[in-house]
């Protein structure tokens, strides 16, 4: 079946250690986003790319990495620069030629 | 310019009765407003989207109603059932290379 896969779902992590956030997709989009969800805080865009080996900070940077070496993988890091990392994390990708934005399933990342 | 106000935050509604989320834009090259449902834990799925040339379109219980001289687009459920009860959220695209902006988001709660 065609989708977006994203692991873990639930991730604990200390405070100071970093922690990447996987996410693939077998739908041959072009564009992979990452957005955090917190409560009443609505999706908030973290880091997008539109292409290989390019992308673009989004709203929330500051604190994340990512990186796209493949069309099908866009990895998330949350580094220890992240002041309240814990949250919802949601990668997503759209088409080149089409409107809607498909999303995963999300990862649950809590630091302590 | 970039941003799309949603509201209410919340709702709660009656088993049967109409559901009422509403969204508000400022910049004038938007021309795509999706409307999302998201179900606690998972990824927002696609739910309905208007072009700014229509002003209504009805997909089932759903139905959005756009206004393009208010600038404004809502989302109408009738008959709302329990199985509604989920965070919706509306959007906008400022054109077709352009990122997606969400509202924050409306928690929906049908009453039994």
């Amino acid at each position: 079946d065609g989708g977006i896969t994203q692991s873990p779902k639930y991730l604990f992590r200390k405070e100071g250690q970093n922690v990447t956030l996987s996410c693939e997709q077998n739908l041959n989009h072009d564009a992979m986003y990452w957005y955090r969800q917190d409560p009443g805080q609505g999706l908030r865009l973290i880091y997008y790319s539109q292409i290989v080996n390019d992308f673009q900070k989004g709203d929330i940077a500051e604190g994340y990495s990512v990186s796209r070496e493949k069309k099908e993988s866009f990895p998330l890091t949350v580094t220890s620069a992240q002041k309240n990392p814990t949250a919802f994390y949601l990668c997503a990708s759209t088409p080149s030629s089409g409107n809607t934005i498909y999303f995963g399933e999300g990862s649950w990342l809590t630091v302590v | 310019q970039q941003q799309v106000k949603q509201s209410p935050q919340s709702l709660i509604v009656q088993k049967g009765g109409i559901s009422i989320i509403n969204c508000a834009y400022e910049n004038t090259a938007f021309d795509y407003f999706p409307w999302y449902q998201q179900f606690p834990g998972k990824g927002p799925a696609l739910l309905i989207a208007i072009r700014p040339d229509v002003s209504e379109k009805k997909e089932g219980r759903f139905t959005i109603s756009f206004n393009k001289s208010a600038k404004q687009f809502s989302l109408h459920i009738m008959d709302s059932q329990p199985g509604d009860s989920a965070t919706y959220f509306c959007a906008a695209r400022p054109g077709r290379d352009d990122k997606i902006i969400f509202g924050k988001g409306t928690r929906l709660h049908i009453l039994p």
